[in-house]
């Protein structure tokens, strides 16, 4: 069974800052797809940036980039120039590649992000 | 982007009544529908994955004649909590994956359950 591990219950940073958010995870599968996930205040779930585990070029949005460390299991979010508006909570999550249209995501427990003016 | 809508976003029901959560896809057809639950400050929890015209997969640990869920079009799927109780009072989250994108899942706004 899959696991995905966020160590980092609660983050905070200054605006235009850096921030960096943890993310592990477990799995056997080779093929797989993993996820960041934002949920602001609003509750709605906003996909922040997708990474295919066979790709080794780590995924770009903007301001978000990955480091996805295959050998490891590591997928970690970097945020660059901190927005108040990036304040959320922010999900890793796994999804195996070849499941069909039932793929299921597995999510993690979460990190609470702060961005202080 | 492809939208989801659920309806309502916040309902108030009786302990012992039953009450109904719908989930659409609106331009989109959604093979697949799959229900999350969503206490304060924590993780979604899958609930059931449900696909167009079958009966819905539960996972393990949820009751599944207290969550029904019906998915009878490829645009709608229904959760419907039986015999409410309080702590069945959550939130409510659904996401459906087009069938020409596995991958991704698109999610609705989520619906708050008061059960009192």
């Amino acid at each position: 069974a899959q696991t995905v591990t966020q160590s980092q219950p609660e983050m905070s940073v200054q605006e235009a800052e850096t921030v960096t958010l943890s993310c592990t995870y477990d799995t056997s599968e080779n093929n797989y797809y993993l996820f960041w996930y934002k949920q602001p205040p609003s509750r709605q779930m906003i996909l922040v940036i997708r990474q295919e585990a066979y790709k080794q070029q780590n995924a770009t949005e903007n301001r978000f980039s990955v480091n996805f460390q295959k050998a490891a299991k590591s997928f970690s979010l970097k945020i660059s120039d901190s927005q108040l508006g990036d304040t959320a909570m922010y999900f890793c999550a796994f999804m195996k590649r070849y499941g069909g249209a039932t793929n299921k995501l597995i999510f993690g427990t979460g990190t609470l992000l702060a961005v202080q003016p | 982007g492809a939208v989801v809508s659920q309806h309502p976003s916040r309902v108030i029901c009786k302990s012992g009544t039953s009450v109904k959560i719908e989930c659409r896809s609106l331009d989109f057809q959604a093979t697949t529908m799959f229900w999350y639950r969503q206490f304060p400050k924590q993780s979604l929890m899958l609930m059931a994955t449900s696909n167009e015209g079958s009966k819905a997969t539960y996972e393990q640990g949820v009751e599944k004649d207290k969550f029904l869920i019906n998915h009878a079009s490829l645009t709608l799927s229904t959760l419907t909590v039986t015999s409410a109780h309080p702590e069945d009072s959550s939130f409510y989250i659904c996401s459906a994956s087009d069938r020409s994108l596995t991958y991704e899942q698109y999610f609705g706004p989520g619906t708050r359950l008061t059960v009192t």
